[in-house]
């Protein structure tokens, strides 16, 4: 069955800090996508990265990185030197890519990120 | 449009009422999902549609709901003999490709049942 779980519920850290927020997937495809959005308060699902099930790379994007490790079923994700504006609900989400497939996103339960001036 | 577009952004509903919840995907965009996100959850896939084609209907909590989309662009998403479980943000999302894509997402439709 797929799976997304992301342990932690809110974290509250103090700008400038780093943070990782993890996810930990489940899945019974050998290909698949992973996913982090950025839901602030407006509501609106921001999109971040969509990391290939095939590319074990890390990625850095300005503050942000991923780290994506198969071998665990995780794929992390870090705000370095963390801002205020970071503050919003983080989800992680799967999709798998198999024949058929249609590519609804699997989402956990999302991870609330506080940054307090 | 510029980004995929949802109305009302707000629904307060009486228990039993009829709802309808409107989506404007992006023009030319050939998938489109509806999600249910209930307070403090992550988003529950509904429905899946390529072009006019509602091609999986297995996230659909009951036969209450019920999601079209005619032409192949515009999208309804209505729910009858509304309960207050049905309380919820709705969003829509589209993508230019069948499959995985790249989504974008709505901002909802907030759906209060009273």
């Amino acid at each position: 069955a797929q799976k997304v779980t992301q342990a932690q519920t809110e974290i509250s850290v103090v700008e400038k800090e780093d943070v990782t927020l993890d996810c930990v997937y489940e899945t019974r495809d050998t290909t698949y996508y992973l996913f982090w959005y950025k839901q602030p308060p407006s509501g609106e699902l921001v999109f971040l990265i969509r990391r290939n099930s095939f590319d074990e790379q890390n990625e850095i994007s300005g503050r942000y990185s991923w780290n994506f490790q198969k071998s665990t079923s995780s794929f992390n994700f870090t705000i370095t030197a963390s801002q205020v504006v970071d503050s919003a609900v983080y989800f992680c989400a799967l999709s798998e890519n198999g024949s058929g497939n249609t590519g609804k996103l699997i989402f956990g339960q999302g991870t609330t990120l506080q940054v307090k001036p | 449009g510029a980004g995929v577009s949802q109305s009302p952004r707000y629904k307060v509903a009486k228990r039993g009422q009829d709802v309808a919840l409107r989506c404007d995907p992006i023009s030319g965009h050939v998938s489109l999902f509806w999600y249910q996100q209930a307070l403090g959850q992550g988003p529950e896939f509904l429905t899946y549609f390529q072009n006019e084609a509602q091609l999986d209907k297995s996230g659909l909590p009951s036969d209450r709901f019920f999601a079209e989309r005619p032409e192949g662009s515009v999208s309804t998403l209505k729910i009858q003999r509304t309960q207050q479980e049905d309380s919820a943000v709705y969003l829509c999302a589209s993508s230019l490709e069948a499959g995985v894509n790249g989504y974008t997402f709505g901002s909802g439709t907030r759906l209060t049942v009273v």
